[in-house]
């Protein structure tokens, strides 16, 4: 059974804090890793999907690597401002299963 | 990215009522996914709804607690049968996109109170 496992569960961080969070998986029959964004009463929202080992991607002040041998992905959020305050979750596939999620990073960035 | 309608966005049911769930998406789509979030838990897939075949369902979910409907490639509906208050969640259907870099697209959840 694929176990996904992120870490810390919460974390509060003061604005214009950099801050980061990790999620970690089986390195065997790795597909794909997806990260998400999920603010109460909205969709989840699609923040990264990372194949290839030694991935890096970034989208504005988020930004996330993979590490597939290893089995971890790091996800960074620099200069933290109020609205990044959500949970984020982390998801990892193994061929064409379906996401297997773990229990997500509550965020709260205070004023 | 295909967007999809889910309602009720929230409700408060009765234990032993039953609650329907809908999902519209704005696109065809093969494959639609039920999940449910538990207070304090994962994300969790409660079956895999196909057009013109019957849901795959995984450990620990059964057709009778929870059948699907899906009978066409935009629309799917979850029904929670004979609720009690274990079934207290978040409902989330999704969506996984073709040619989308393998990303899924979720609906904005039911939230779920059974008292």
């Amino acid at each position: 059974i694929l176990n996904v496992e992120q870490s810390p569960q919460s974390l509060h961080v003061q604005e214009g804090d950099s801050t980061n969070f990790t999620c970690s998986f089986p390195s065997s029959n790795f597909y794909a890793l997806h990260w998400y964004r999920w603010e109460t009463a909205k969709s989840p929202e699609a923040l990264f999907v990372m194949t290839l080992n030694g991935d890096e991607k970034k989208k504005g002040r988020i930004s996330a690597t993979l590490n597939t041998k290893e089995g971890y992905s790091y996800l960074y959020i620099k200069g933290s401002q109020p609205e990044d305050s959500a949970t984020y979750l982390c998801a990892v596939n193994s061929g064409n299963t379906p996401l297997v999620f773990g229990k997500g990073t509550r965020l709260s960035v205070i004023a | 990215s295909a967007v999809i309608s889910q309602k009720p966005s929230r409700d408060i049911c009765q234990r032993g009522t039953s609650l329907t769930i809908q999902c519209q998406v704005d696109s065809q789509v093969t494959m639609m996914f039920w999940y449910r979030q538990q207070p304090g838990q994962s994300l969790t897939l409660i079956a895999t709804a196909n057009q013109g075949s019957e849901a795959t369902y995984e450990s620990g979910f059964v057709i009778d607690k929870f059948p699907i409907s899906r009978p066409n490639l935009t629309f799917s509906t979850l029904t929670v049968s004979n609720m009690s208050p274990e079934d207290s969640s978040i409902y989330l259907c999704s969506v996984r996109q073709e040619g989308f870099n393998y990303g899924y697209t979720f609906g904005s959840g039911t939230r779920l109170t059974v008292v």
